[in-house]
């Protein structure tokens, strides 16, 4: 199966700093998405992007598809954005596998 | 807004019980997904159903069932709970192939 690997493991942060996050992956997919999972455990899907780029806001997110990777930004972090951010790709159909995902705090 | 909502935030059984987590989403999307997670592990696949009475096995389905009767509700079952299936379980939906919107969790204790 695809192999999705995503990096830093953590990060931390001072308020109003950038990052950036990266995903790889191991085949060709036609299905990326990006989730926040918060501290009580709620995954927000945050892009669907096989893709291209999109912005949300502060953040935003590039996927070179030919060459296996996204990134997501997020631009003048705050408190809130601290959590677990996860990649998941799929290769047909909707079914996703998930990256072990970048833990992030952000101290005030 | 999706919204994805799951029968309990957390549940406690006994070993050998029959538990039942319930699932309903109200955007009328074809795909429904169970997933658990747990530390060190991520989130993996249980069962997902792209359409009413149909399901496809995840990769790890072992110990469980899983009925869709109607689009709107997917329900995960564990026959016989063990205590190894303590573990946060997680439903999400979508239309194929779009985002997939997810519940806020059942966090299930098997003791």
């Amino acid at each position: 199966g695809i192999q999705v690997e995503q990096s830093p493991p953590d990060l931390i942060l001072q308020e109003g700093a950038n990052s950036t996050l990266r995903c790889n992956f191991s085949d060709s997919v036609n299905n990326l998405q990006w989730f926040h999972q918060n501290p009580w455990g709620q995954l927000i899907n945050l892009f669907y992007i096989p893709s291209g780029t999109k912005q949300n806001g502060r953040l935003s997110a590039t996927t070179v598809a030919t060459e296996r990777y996204s990134l997501l930004y997020i631009s003048s972090s705050q408190t809130t954005d601290s959590g677990v951010y996860f990649c998941a790709v799929g290769a047909s159909g909707s079914r996703l596998t998930f990256g072990e995902g970048t833990q992030l705090t952000v101290n005030p | 807004d999706v919204k994805v909502t799951q029968s309990s935030r957390y549940l406690v059984k006994r070993t050998g019980e029959k538990v039942f987590l319930e699932c309903v989403q109200d955007m009328d999307h074809e795909n429904m997904f169970w997933y658990r997670q747990d530390p060190g592990l991520g989130l993996r696949l249980i069962y997902f159903s792209y359409d009413v009475k149909m399901k496809e096995k995840g990769d790890i389905p072992e110990g469980y069932s899983v009925s869709r009767e109607k689009k709107e509700r997917f329900s995960l079952i564990l026959e016989s709970a063990s205590t190894n299936q303590t573990s946060m379980y997680l439903c999400a939906s979508s239309q194929s192939p779009r985002a997939q919107f997810f519940g806020p969790g059942t966090r299930l204790t098997v003791l």
